[in-house]
């Protein structure tokens, strides 16, 4: 079965820096999809960036972009610029590319930017 | 355009009762999913379903009751609450799995409590 797991908790930043969070997957599947999702104090899911994994290129949407390490099976998203707005809790998913669009998601990073 | 939308937002129930909560997108998305998000636990799928007349079982169904009788419609039944169903319950849509960048828009949630 496939899982993502995302190893920390809670991470903080100074605003205006540059914060890594991770994230790894377990599939022996080849042909996938990975995203981040925030969910700010609203609970509101918003996808934030995807990336298929027949692309090796990395995926980037302005201040954030993923490293993408398909045989490591990692997932990390830098957020770059870090501003108050982006604290939230943040989560990693997965589908794994069939007729189904079914999402596994990993327990979530929660993210404090500090001014 | 108003996506996808949940009512109630909020809800407190008794154990041992039933209700339903709603769920509708007018975007046209074959695709339609429930999860629940529990402290710590990330978001779980429920039940989803592929289109209008077709339903199926995600990783925590038991204690819910789905049907799909139309495309915009997606309504989650609990038929005799009880506490360890206590969640905040997210509705999701997407078009056609075989089709797109595998997008799934959510709902604002519904907040339940059983007492």
């Amino acid at each position: 079965a496939q899982t993502v797991t995302q190893s920390q908790p809670e991470m903080s930043v100074q605003e205006a820096e540059t914060v890594t969070l991770s994230c790894t997957y377990d599939t022996s599947e080849n042909n996938y999809y990975l995203f981040w999702y925030k969910q700010p104090p609203s609970r509101q899911m918003i996808l934030v960036i995807r990336q298929e994994a027949y692309k090796q290129q990395n995926a980037t949407e302005n201040r954030f972009s993923v490293n993408f390490q398909k045989a490591a099976k990692s997932f990390s998203l830098k957020i770059s610029d870090s501003q108050l707005g982006d604290t939230a809790m943040y989560f990693c998913a997965y589908n794994y590319g069939g007729s189904q669009g079914n999402l596994i998601f990993g327990k979530g990073t929660k993210l404090s930017v500090k001014p | 355009n108003a996506g996808v939308t949940q009512t109630p937002k909020f809800q407190v129930l008794k154990t041992g009762q039933s209700m339903t909560l709603q769920c509708a997108q007018d975007m046209n998305h074959e695709y339609m999913s429930w999860y629940r998000q529990d402290p710590g636990m990330g978001l779980r799928l429920i039940h989803y379903s592929v289109g209008a007349g077709i339903t199926d079982q995600g990783e925590v169904p038991n204690g819910y009751n789905v049907s799909r009788s139309t495309t915009e419609d997606f309504p989650l039944r609990l038929l005799s609450a009880a506490p360890s169903q206590t969640s905040v319950y997210f509705c999701a849509s997407m078009v056609d799995p075989g089709q797109g960048a595998r997008e799934q828009y959510f709902g604002p949630g519904t907040r339940l409590t059983v007492t």
